[in-house]
């Protein structure tokens, strides 16, 4: 299987940046999604394809992907952002097929 | 509008059976299969498997194989994930996702979770 790892908490004052990395072997030649999970609530896409934002979703959000990190980067990040974060990747010829990092819990100081 | 509903809470004890089951509505069925994803209390996303809604074929997490099994009933729209020789550690909050039809692996939708309590 392919392993993601996610720090598991990030912590930052409200109005700064928060970066929450998603580290995998060569994960720069995998595509990688990015889920806010509130308290109580199913997850929510809002970066996919590396970069790309869902409709909806604030410019705030971003992402990039490059040698073995891929990163979920929040500016100006507000009390509401505070939330877990999971990075995924998809492979069709992998076992599982579907991979999800372990989560970041974001707290909003 | 699309919309995955899932069938309520439920108590099993040890060495149970569960079936959670979510109903889609809003797109063409058969055109996209879906996924189950757990999460145990205060853990992460585990993804458990994926049906197709066209041929019923699926595929499963290699953790998972032997316990789980996903049916679909394309004359409900509805996808079935039964779940047998229940543990303790099989307790979690069970969602059902649509992946996007972009095929690129994101679940742009997902149903509103079934918590699994196994407890004796």
């Amino acid at each position: 299987s392919y392993v993601l790892t996610q720090p598991p908490s990030v912590s930052v004052a409200p109005g700064q940046t928060a970066r929450i990395s998603c580290g995998g072997n060569n994960i720069r030649y995998k595509t990688v999604h990015w889920y806010q999970q509130r308290p109580g609530q199913a997850p929510v896409v809002v970066v996919h394809d590396d970069s790309d934002r869902p409709s909806g979703i604030p410019e705030r959000f971003s992402g990039s992907n490059s040698g073995d990190t891929a990163t979920l980067t929040i500016s100006r990040v507000e009390a509401g952002d505070e939330a877990d974060y999971y990075c995924q990747v998809w492979d069709s010829s992998s076992d599982p097929n579907w991979e999800f990092g372990g989560g970041t819990k974001l707290t909003v100081l | 509008q699309v919309h995955l509903v899932q069938s309520g809470p439920e108590v099993r004890r040890p060495g149970a059976s569960v079936r959670v089951s979510c109903k889609a509505s809003g797109y063409t069925f058969t055109n996209y299969g879906i996924s189950w994803v757990r999460q145990a209390p205060g853990q992460g996303l585990e993804w458990m498997g994926w049906i197709s809604t066209y041929n019923g074929d699926a595929t499963y997490a290699q953790n998972l194989r032997g316990r789980v099994a996903m049916t679909i009933d394309a004359s409900t729209s509805t996808v079935y994930m039964d779940l047998r020789s229940l543990r303790s550690d099989d307790t979690a909050v069970y969602y059902c996702a649509l992946p996007a039809a972009s095929g690129t692996g994101y679940f742009d939708y997902w149903g509103q979770g079934t918590l699994v309590t196994v407890s004796s």
